[in-house]
């Protein structure tokens, strides 16, 4: 499977936005991107996914470059209960998700 | 909420003994996964199963093996449990069909092995 890298902190203020990067260089026409996230003591919940262009709801926006070989997950206005490890995961096998390591996100107020 | 629930939430058990952990969904879904999470990793996906009686293996399948006998219900049972397999494991589901669809995720069960 396609791998993403992903920086393993990141640090935002209460209320500003945040930009959450992910590498990809190998991936494959056909790999949707997909972004999950992890609550302290939770399991893990669905954020936004994509293929080619980019994508926005009420949780977040998805920047997929236009070579796909990154993306950003762009969390508008960030909140305390924000914080969070954010999973970037290539979907290249029909319906199984390869977890990595994520980037935890502290958010200060 | 995709309404899925595991069962027990926690749990200690001994070396060599045997353990089932429950997953059940109500949401009528398709797709369910067996993921174990460990410190300085991932998810790592163990088991899954593509409906009723059809069941395959992920990456770290070895001394797991599951059963779904009915949509609702995924089993997975460590057959001679080993500390190694102290874990927190979480159970997903996924309901549509086909690449892009989105994984719903189950509180999580901790489980150690002493």
């Amino acid at each position: 499977d396609a791998k993403t890298t992903q920086p393993n902190s990141m640090e935002s203020n209460e209320e500003e936005p945040v930009h959450l990067p992910c590498n990809h260089s190998t991936i494959s026409g056909t790999d949707y991107i997909h972004w999950y996230r992890q609550l302290p003591s939770q399991g893990p919940e669905y954020v936004i996914h994509g293929l080619t262009s980019n994508v926005n709801n009420r949780m977040a926006s998805l920047a997929i470059a236009e070579d796909r070989k990154s993306s950003t997950l762009i969390l508008h206005r960030a909140t305390l209960r924000d914080a969070a490890v954010y999973y970037c995961i290539l979907e290249s096998s029909g319906d199984k998700l390869t977890f990595g390591t994520g980037t935890r996100l502290a958010v200060r107020p | 909420d995709a309404g899925i629930t595991q069962s027990p939430r926690h749990k200690v058990t001994e070396t060599g003994t045997p353990v089932t952990l429950r997953c059940h969904q109500t949401e009528n879904h398709r797709y369910m996964y067996w993921y174990r999470q460990d410190p300085g990793h991932g998810l790592r996906l163990i088991h899954y199963s593509y409906g009723v009686k059809d069941t395959d293996k992920g990456e770290v399948s070895d001394g797991y093996s599951v059963s779904r006998s009915k949509t609702e219900d995924f089993l997975l049972t460590l057959e001679s449990a080993t500390s190694s397999q102290t874990s927190v494991y979480f159970c997903a589901t996924l309901g549509a069909s086909g690449s892009g669809g989105e994984q719903y995720f189950g509180p999580g069960t901790r489980l150690t092995v002493t």
